[in-house]
């Protein structure tokens, strides 16, 4: 079990550019989620996978976002034409889908753009 | 629409004392899942206790417990004989259970409230 990881773990980026975020999750996990985490406040979640279907897209998850896991295996999200309020740590967790569904969480990806 | 709600912004305890966080949440639902999560600074946030809402009994987990209240709604985590590796960010989070959450045709969202920062004195 080497838990969920996330890559990279720190982007900066000028305002209208395209960024892309990867979240390798653990193995046998069916569910895999994103989650985004502004400066003092908790997460907030973003959209959900299991297996490769993106089953719940929060309203938060404008046009300009997208989520993909082809396979199943990892996801991307990636957001086009970043703006300044995007800024934040984008978290990734997944679980598997039995008992309590626990999810475990990765490392996130701080967002920074300028 | 579920609601998580920690009152406290911070909070601060002696090492070795005990410590209570609080947390309220508002749900239409009998049956769910509530978290209490631990995210130390720039490190990931890792699970520390669970409750099933409709088990009676209070979780514990070595030095955290916490007190559910289900008709108040409230949720506190008790940390006891309080650690330096104890200083975090510590989120409330609510959850639908598995059968509601399929009713609603919903996944296994978190929900969570502002967060508490708890600082631990030497």
């Amino acid at each position: 079990d080497t838990g969920v990881s996330q890559d990279p773990r720190h982007k900066i980026t000028k305002r209208g550019q395209n960024v892309t975020f990867r979240c390798d999750p653990i193995s046998e996990h069916n569910r895999l989620y994103w989650y985004r985490q502004t400066l003092g406040q908790g997460p907030e979640f973003l959209t959900y996978f299991q297996n490769e279907a993106q089953l719940e897209k929060s309203r938060l998850l404008s046009d300009r976002f997208s989520a993909e896991r082809p396979k199943g295996s990892f996801s991307t999200l990636e957001i086009q034409r970043t703006e300044q309020g995007d800024s934040a740590m984008y978290l990734c967790a997944s679980s598997r889908r039995t008992g309590v569904d626990e999810q475990y969480f990765g490392p996130g990806t701080r967002l920074t753009v300028t | 629409a579920q609601t998580v709600t920690q009152s406290q912004p911070e909070m601060s305890v002696q090492e070795a004392e005990t410590v209570t966080l609080s947390c309220t949440y508002d749900t239409s639902e009998s049956d769910y899942y509530l978290f209490w999560y631990k995210q130390p600074p720039s490190r990931q946030m890792i699970l520390v206790i669970r409750q099933e809402a409709y088990k009676q009994q209070n979780a514990t987990e070595n030095r955290f417990s916490v007190n559910f209240q289900k008709a108040a709604k409230s949720f506190s985590l008790k940390i006891s004989d309080s650690q330096l590796g104890d200083a975090a960010m510590y989120f409330c989070a609510y959850r639908f259970s598995i059968p509601v959450s399929m009713i609603y045709n919903q996944g296994g969202k978190l929900i969570f409230g502002q967060g508490t920062e708890l600082s631990v004195k030497p």
